[in-house]
């Protein structure tokens, strides 16, 4: 079946930090891979996405680029700030209409 | 767009009662999700709908759940003879899209039962 693993948090960094979650994933087919962030007392929104291989991205400076050959998706931003303190999902979508989520991680951005 | 929303926020009920959930979707989608956190765990698909037809379930949602949407507009989840596993946050996300390309989730209801 479809499922995401995603690196547990929480994680804590500096302002200014590079930051990378880790995502991988394991489908048949060719899903769409997404991630989704939650900031405090909000809903969850769409942060960025991809719909097939090599495919990169991008969104408020965070990256992530699709990779078929390691199954991965992993979130990047060069310099993270205190505003970035959330929670990420990242989520797949293969042929249907239902996301399947990993679990979540915190990140924790310190002045 | 007032973006979606979720009626009621908290709702905390003792075991073996009814409960009933509101989401009213962005007004313009016509596809509607709900699906099911627990702490520390993703959210979890529970069904879809396209306009007033539920289009997918999840095994998850066993004969004590129901949904509907009949108007094709807002949406009510019930949950019948709540038990302790159903303690979560429940969550309505709507778009306007064929596939999952962007959802629109709302704040979600807190569930307890006691």
């Amino acid at each position: 079946g479809n499922s995401v693993t995603q690196m547990e948090g929480p994680v804590t960094l500096s302002e200014e930090a590079f930051l990378t979650i880790n995502c991988t994933y394991t489908a048949t087919g060719y899903p769409s891979l997404f991630w989704y962030v939650q900031y405090p007392g909000e809903g969850l929104q769409l942060l960025l996405k991809a719909t097939k291989a090599d495919d990169k991205g991008s969104n408020k400076g965070f990256e992530a680029t699709y990779r078929k050959e390691t199954t991965s998706f992993h979130l990047e931003k060069g310099s993270v700030q205190v505003s970035d303190s959330a929670v990420y999902f990242c989520a797949l979508s293969n042929s249907g209409y239902a996301l399947n989520f990993g679990k979540g991680t915190s990140l924790l951005v310190t002045p | 767009d007032t973006g979606v929303s979720q009626d009621p926020r908290h709702k905390i009920t003792k075991r073996g009662q009814n409960v009933t959930f509101r989401c009213d979707p962005i007004s313009e989608h016509n596809r509607l999700y709900w699906y099911r956190q627990t702490l520390g765990q993703g959210p979890e698909f529970l069904t879809y709908f396209q306009n007033e037809a539920q289009l997918e379930k999840s095994r998850l949602l066993s004969d004590r759940f129901s949904a509907e949407r009949p108007k094709g507009s807002f949406s009510t989840l019930e949950i019948q003879r709540t038990e302790q596993g159903d303690s979560a946050m429940y969550l309505c996300a709507s778009s306007n899209r064929g596939r999952v390309e962007k959802l629109f989730f709302g704040s979600g209801t807190q569930l307890s039962v006691l």
